[in-house]
């Protein structure tokens, strides 16, 4: 079965040190991958996607991520945390058209 | 405009009440989505509209019952919940295309949620 695992569910970083977030996937011939962020009762926003194209991809707000087929992975980077970047953030699959399989989650926490 | 919104924000609702969610987007999208998020949990999906046709029905018990107007419209019907239903209710809207691959690819673009509490 398609699968995401995310490796740690709490992460603290220091205001401007790097932020890695790690996500691992099951095997697939071609995944498509997103990472989305939810700050504290809101929607989830899509920070960036990976769909075959670029195995490094940029996102928003300074993060990127890179797919590695080899290690099954697409960890989420930022090389200087922010004080805003405190959120929940979820690594999802696409399983068909419709299902996403989410991760569940990392929370970021960034301390002043 | 690329936002999906939610009507209302709160709902408080008693277990013999009636009420509904309301989602509306107008980005083009033909697939749109409901999810149920508790507390620390990703979301969890309820139901898929494509093409404003149910495509999918995540066994979600028959208290919830969603209706798609249109193609910019998603409700959600609520009746005769119970207190575990007490959540996040996102709804979510995406393109339906694939790539050259014949694989879908479409991000999910979310609304800010509506918070139910059932009492």
């Amino acid at each position: 079965a398609q699968s995401v695992t995310q490796l740690d569910s709490h992460v603290s970083v220091s205001e401007g040190t790097p932020v890695l977030l790690r996500c691992n996937y099951s095997s697939s011939y071609s995944p498509s991958l997103f990472w989305y962020v939810q700050h504290p009762n809101k929607g989830l926003q899509l920070l960036l996607k990976y769909t075959s194209a670029a195995t490094l991809v940029k996102g928003i707000n300074g993060f990127e991520a890179e797919f590695k087929k080899s290690e099954t992975s697409f960890h989420l980077t930022k090389p200087s945390a922010h004080m805003s970047d405190a959120a929940e953030y979820f690594c999802a699959r696409l399983s068909g058209t419709y299902k996403y399989i989410f991760g569940t989650g990392t929370r970021l926490k960034v301390l002043a | 405009d690329t936002e999906v919104t939610q009507t209302p924000k709160h709902l408080v609702m008693g277990m013999t009440n009636k009420k509904s969610l309301k989602c509306e987007q107008h980005m083009g999208h033909r697939a749109m989505y409901w999810y149920k998020q508790k507390a620390k949990k990703p979301p969890e999906l309820m139901f898929v509209y494509s093409y404003e046709k149910l495509s999918i029905n995540e066994s979600v018990p028959s208290r919830f019952s969603p209706e798609c107007p249109n193609s910019s419209l998603l409700n959600l019907h609520l009746h005769a919940l119970q207190p575990e239903d007490s959540a996040l209710y996102l709804c979510a809207s995406s393109h339906v295309l694939a790539n050259p691959l014949g694989n879908a690819y479409n991000e999910q673009f979310f609304g800010p949620g509506t918070r139910l509490t059932v009492l």
